[in-house]
């Protein structure tokens, strides 16, 4: 059964720096990982989607990285600001069964 | 393109009352998956309608139930009401490439308080 851990649960940041959240998952038979963002009481938002055969995607400062064989990815945020701020939400996905998601890593950034 | 509705976005119920919540995904999209999401479970997987059939499902009791309609719109129902079942519901409409689900977008959610 796939299981998705994000570390850590919540981290807290001055505006400007750079930081990385982590993903990792037990199976790496996997098709797809997707980065979500969840602001307070909301939906999910996108924000990038790495297939299988691809190692990172990058959207703006966003930069995620996918390890498969050490079933770990990493989702890069440069130059933090305090938009940013949200909770960042992992899920895998096998092709045709439900995405598996971690409980998320709470953001926030500092001005 | 407009986004993924869910109605109503707020809902107070009472114990062994039933709800149901409507969801609307995205033009063209015909796959729609239900989550459930609470403070100490995280996000988890309801079901999963395309084409009007469900493709898969959670570990729910059968209180939990959905539909899909031919206009790929689908709607959850949770009849008897426990307490345990206040939490956010969130729909999310994909598409599919060879039986795979892409991309999923989520919609706002609806917040179901149970008192």
């Amino acid at each position: 059964k796939q299981e998705v851990t994000q570390i850590p649960a919540a981290l807290s940041v001055p505006e400007g720096e750079n930081l990385v959240l982590n993903c990792s998952f037990t199976d790496s038979a996997i098709y797809n990982l997707q980065w979500f963002r969840q602001d307070p009481g909301k939906g999910l938002t996108s924000l990038l989607l790495i297939q299988s055969s691809q190692r990172e995607q990058t959207s703006g400062r966003l930069n995620a990285s996918l390890d498969k064989s050490s079933g770990r990815s990493t989702l890069y945020i440069a130059a933090s600001q305090p938009g940013d701020s949200a909770t960042y939400l992992c899920a895998v996905g096998a092709g045709n069964t439900p995405l598996v998601f971690g409980k998320g890593t709470r953001l926030s950034v500092i001005a | 393109k407009a986004g993924v509705t869910q109605t109503p976005r707020y809902l107070i119920k009472t114990r062994g009352q039933q709800v149901t919540l409507s969801c609307s995904p995205i033009s063209g999209h015909r796959s729609v998956s239900w989550y459930q999401q609470t403070p100490g479970q995280g996000l988890q997987f309801l079901f999963e309608y395309f084409s009007e059939t469900q493709r898969n499902k959670g570990n729910f009791p059968g209180r939990f139930s959905g539909r899909q309609f031919s206009n790929s719109r689908s709607e959850m129902n949770v009849s008897t009401l426990e307490l345990g079942d206040s939490a956010l519901y969130l729909c999310a409409s994909s598409s599919l490439t060879g039986g795979v689900t892409d991309t999923q977008y989520f919609g706002p959610g609806t917040r179901l308080t149970v008192l």
